[in-house]
């Protein structure tokens, strides 16, 4: 099945820096990567997604790419605000049951603190 | 807002008893499914439902798990004799699968439980 792990855990930048998150996979047929943003006591919003047939799609500030041969997805967050605080979650479907691709299994996360 | 509701947001119960939980996925929305999230980790598959049929679930999950989509619009997740293991956030998550592609999931805010 698929395994999904999330570098790094927590991650500290000044306002107005970027913050890079990445995330690796092993299975070789995911197709599809989603990223989600978790703020204290509330469900996880999704913020962006890719599919496996692009390399890289962006939405303002918020960027991600995937590189299919080495099995890994980032985030990119460029002029980092205060409000971008939260917990970041990437993703990809699971595999194991049935083929079906419904589930996703989730990284650990990673905490990301934006200092004014 | 998601669109995606969880009624109760919070529940606090001894251990033993049963408690009930009740998601309200988007409404055009065929898939429905049901996540636990402990501290510090990412969302963990419980179940899912292509609109009333229950299609998948966890080998982890425990007998005392019971889920519905009767009427393939709402769902509930019981939980029998709870244990304090049980704690933990419940999220329901809902999409539309359509064109053979990996349905993008959308979250609702959560049912905190707390086992006492």
């Amino acid at each position: 099945g698929e395994n999904v792990e999330q570098h790094p855990s927590t991650l500290s930048v000044q306002e107005g820096d970027s913050a890079v998150i990445k995330c690796t996979y092993s299975d070789s047929a995911s197709n599809y990567f989603p990223w989600y943003k978790q703020e204290l006591g509330k469900g996880p919003q999704l913020i962006i997604d890719i599919r496996s047939n692009v390399g890289e799609k962006k939405d303002q500030r918020i960027a991600v790419t995937l590189n299919k041969t080495a099995k890994h997805f980032s985030l990119h967050i460029t002029e980092t605000q205060p409000e971008d605080s939260a917990v970041y979650f990437c993703a990809a479907p699971d595999s194991n049951y049935g083929g079906s691709q419904g589930n996703l299994i989730f990284g650990k996360g990673t905490k990301l603190s934006v200092k004014p | 807002d998601t669109g995606v509701s969880q009624d109760p947001r919070h529940k606090i119960t001894k251990r033993g008893q049963n408690v009930t939980f009740r998601c309200d996925p988007i409404s055009e929305h065929n898939r429905l499914y049901w996540y636990r999230q402990t501290l510090g980790q990412g969302p963990e598959f419980l179940t899912y439902f292509q609109n009333e049929a229950q299609l998948e679930k966890s080998r982890l999950l425990s007998d005392r798990f019971s889920a519905e989509r009767p009427k393939g619009s709402f769902s509930t997740l019981e939980i029998q004799r709870t244990e304090q293991g049980d704690s933990a956030m419940y999220l329901c998550a809902s999409s539309l699968l359509a064109g053979g592609h990996t349905d993008t999931q959308y979250f609702g805010p959560g049912t905190r439980l707390t086992v006492l």
